[in-house]
């Protein structure tokens, strides 16, 4: 069944350290996304990318970088710039074309040591 | 900038009751999509229905239904014969692609079925 996979499902950081969620889809989808969500709140977009070796700021991209070397994967990693990374973090991906609908993953909850 | 916002931050009905969630948005778009997501407690994303700005014809999709209206920038989500399964948190989403080509959502709504 064709979806998008995102590991690990929990993951702990110690102070200072980078980590990196993975994100890999095979539904064959052009654009993906990373956001995160907080307790209560909405979820935020991070970084976005619409094709290979290209990708965009969203409105909270601070202490958060990606890259896009293979169409499936849409690796997020989250620096030790991040000073408040705990958080539900959720990678999506789309079809070419305006207002097509986003499918997303599990989810990876990140926490703090 | 884009703004989702649902004033309804928890309801609960009865089992087979209808229920109807709020959500109005703000954009200076002409074009753009609207969305409800559900989010059961395993926390995944589950796409609930979707709404082209331009198409005046509310979306269906089984029980649930939208109220649009453009001119007020609302866009309410109608759950019919509510079911145990429905309890979940929905979001009420905002596309319009051009400079940031993410959703827009909003806080959620979280929604309890009562048996």
């Amino acid at each position: 069944d064709g979806g998008i996979t995102q590991s690990p499902k929990y993951l702990f950081r110690k102070e200072g350290q980078n980590v990196t969620l993975s994100c890999e889809q095979n539904l064959n989808h052009d654009a993906m996304y990373w956001y995160r969500q907080d307790p209560g709140q909405g979820l935020r977009l991070i970084y976005y990318s619409q094709i290979v070796n290209d990708f965009q700021k969203g409105d909270i991209a601070e202490g958060y970088s990606v890259s896009r070397e293979k169409k499936e994967s849409f690796p997020l990693t989250v620096t030790s710039a991040q000073k408040n990374p705990t958080a539900f973090y959720l990678c999506a991906s789309s079809k070419e074309g305006f207002g097509q609908p986003q499918h997303f993953g599990d989810g990876t909850r990140l926490s703090i040591l | 900038a884009q703004t989702v916002t649902q004033s309804q931050p928890e309801m609960s009905v009865q089992e087979a009751e209808t229920v109807t969630l709020s959500c109005t948005y703000d954009t200076s778009e002409s074009n753009y999509y609207l969305f409800w997501y559900k989010q059961p407690p395993s926390r995944q994303m589950i796409l609930v229905i979707r709404q082209e700005a331009y198409k005046q014809q509310n979306a269906t999709e089984n029980r649930f239904s939208v109220n649009f209206q453009k001119a007020a920038k609302s866009f309410s989500l109608k759950i019919s014969d509510s079911q145990l399964g429905d309890t979940a948190m929905y979001f009420c989403a905002h596309y319009s692609g051009g400079g940031a080509d993410g959703l827009t959502f909003g806080k959620g709504t979280h929604l309890i079925i009562q048996p």
